[in-house]
């Protein structure tokens, strides 16, 4: 089954907006947290990672929350871009370091 | 460049017969990955190798696929025989272990 899930097939943001892209896990061993970006015709790109002694981590306009007690993890971009229009992937691993992905989340910001 | 490198970019195949895919990770790193990448399931990890072991054999792909790592620089998948549900891109990625992963441009196959 899906180790790590990604509900929301895609997403549509205003040019300036918040744009949240969430995440759920299921196994408790998960130590390591990512997300990925990937424009089409392109292979994905790691953004940001967390690992899980920490809940938070900032990078300019990137944001991860992790939620460890409800296995759930999620992405915020501020003041979100037309560039930022892309297929997002979430991604976790546990000490054996493999790496298993999310479906993706299709972001659009409309200018 | 020194990226992942995989051969080739695309392949057109009948169904049943051998194909082969190629893989050359960084230069330097331990631990090699195939994914299969479709719209409906995302990505699917095939193969997890770390210095050259196999860790991961990829559980429901075992029956027709099958990927080596001869040495640190290069690594195969072997999809035998092919059937047009394997029509999809498979990605090669590398790392040195910390989880992040450097991924090819990936081999569009298409089974007829």
């Amino acid at each position: 089954g899906q180790q790590v899930k990604q509900s929301s097939p895609s997403l549509t943001v205003q040019e300036g907006g918040i744009s949240i892209l969430n995440c759920d896990y299921e196994n408790d061993m998960f130590d390591y947290f990512a997300w990925y970006k990937k424009y089409p015709d392109n292979s994905p790109t790691l953004l940001i990672s967390v690992r899980s002694n920490v809940d938070k981590r900032e990078d300019g306009r990137l944001t991860v929350f992790l939620n460890k007690s409800g296995k759930h993890f999620s992405l915020h971009i501020t003041a979100s871009q037309p560039e930022d229009t892309a297929v997002y992937l979430c991604a976790a691993a546990s000490n054996t370091n493999k790496v298993v992905f999310g479906t993706g989340t299709r972001l659009q910001v409309l200018p | 460049d020194a990226g992942v490198t995989q051969t080739p970019r695309h392949e057109v195949a009948e169904k049943g017969q051998t194909i082969i895919l190629k893989c050359e990770p960084v230069s330097g790193h331990n631990d090699l990955f195939w994914y299969r990448q479709t719209k409906i399931q995302g990505l699917e990890l095939l193969s997890y190798f770390r210095s050259k072991s196999l860790m991961e054999d990829g559980g429901a792909f075992k029956d027709r696929f099958k990927a080596e790592m001869l040495n640190s620089s290069f690594s195969t998948l072997k999809i035998q025989p092919t059937e047009p549900k394997d029509s999809a891109v498979y990605l090669c990625a590398s790392s040195t272990g910390d989880e992040r992963l450097f991924f090819g441009h990936g081999t569009k196959l298409s089974v007829l």
